[in-house]
């Protein structure tokens, strides 16, 4: 089976732009979860979509949002981009119990300008 | 709320020492403790959880950890280091009829040879 996909892999961001960044999970799972990673907050949960609706929401700004679709594809976006958004957007997916074992992809390493 | 501790920053053993890094969590209800690697530019790889049961859970690529009710912690460990084991290794927690993991701040296991 193939793993989590994310796509791009690498952006580069000035500030004050918006970003959208893609995911795909293992086939067959309906969840999808978001994390930021950073050097000095660690690993941090944006949020979670289970069967197109937000399950779980963690403390960052409106500017951060997402959206799932009816294949489990996901989408998060990123608006008005400040430089502390610089970071590793990781995707995790999972076939949904709660809770459930999650497996991540490789990331998108996003770098604010 | 949940939380994760990893106390150490960094451990560091010799190739064919066993190793240990340490995890301690707090959550209301029965926890469910996870256990993932992170290797230089890669997403999270799941190596081992404990659900229920049997203390002594056994993971991937030779490791197991073990679930200490008592002292609430669940360490994980491997009898014998490969200098290819040295990554960065994340604890996480979440609980029953909740989705979202709660992940330590990483410990970093460097093997020498």
């Amino acid at each position: 089976k193939a793993g989590v996909t994310q796509t791009p892999r690498y952006l580069i961001k000035t500030r004050g732009q918006q970003v959208t960044l893609s995911c795909s999970p293992i086939s067959g799972h309906r969840s999808v979860s978001w994390y930021q990673q950073t050097p000095g907050q660690g690993l941090q949960f944006l949020f979670e979509y289970f069967s197109e609706t937000q399950r779980n929401k963690g403390n960052f700004p409106g500017r951060f949002s997402g959206r799932q679709f009816s294949n489990s594809r996901s989408e998060m976006n990123v608006s008005t981009l400040e430089l502390g958004d610089s970071a590793l957007y990781l995707c995790a997916s999972s076939l949904g119990s709660i809770p459930d074992t999650q497996y991540f992809g490789p990331g998108t390493r996003l770098t604010v300008l | 709320a949940q939380s994760v501790a990893q106390p150490e920053d960094q451990v560091n053993v010799a190739e064919g020492n066993p190793l240990t890094v340490k995890c301690t969590y707090s959550v209301s209800g029965n926890p469910y403790l996870f256990w993932y690697v992170q290797y230089p530019n890669r997403g999270l790889q799941f190596l081992l959880k404990y659900i229920t049961g049997d203390n002594l859970v056994k993971g991937s690529y030779g490791f197991e950890a073990e679930f200490n009710k008592s002292q609430t912690s669940f360490h994980l460990k491997k009898p014998s280091a490969l200098v290819s084991d040295s990554a960065l290794y994340f604890c996480a927690v979440t609980r029953s009829g909740y989705s979202t993991l709660t992940f330590g701040k990483g410990t970093m296991l460097l093997v020498s040879p």
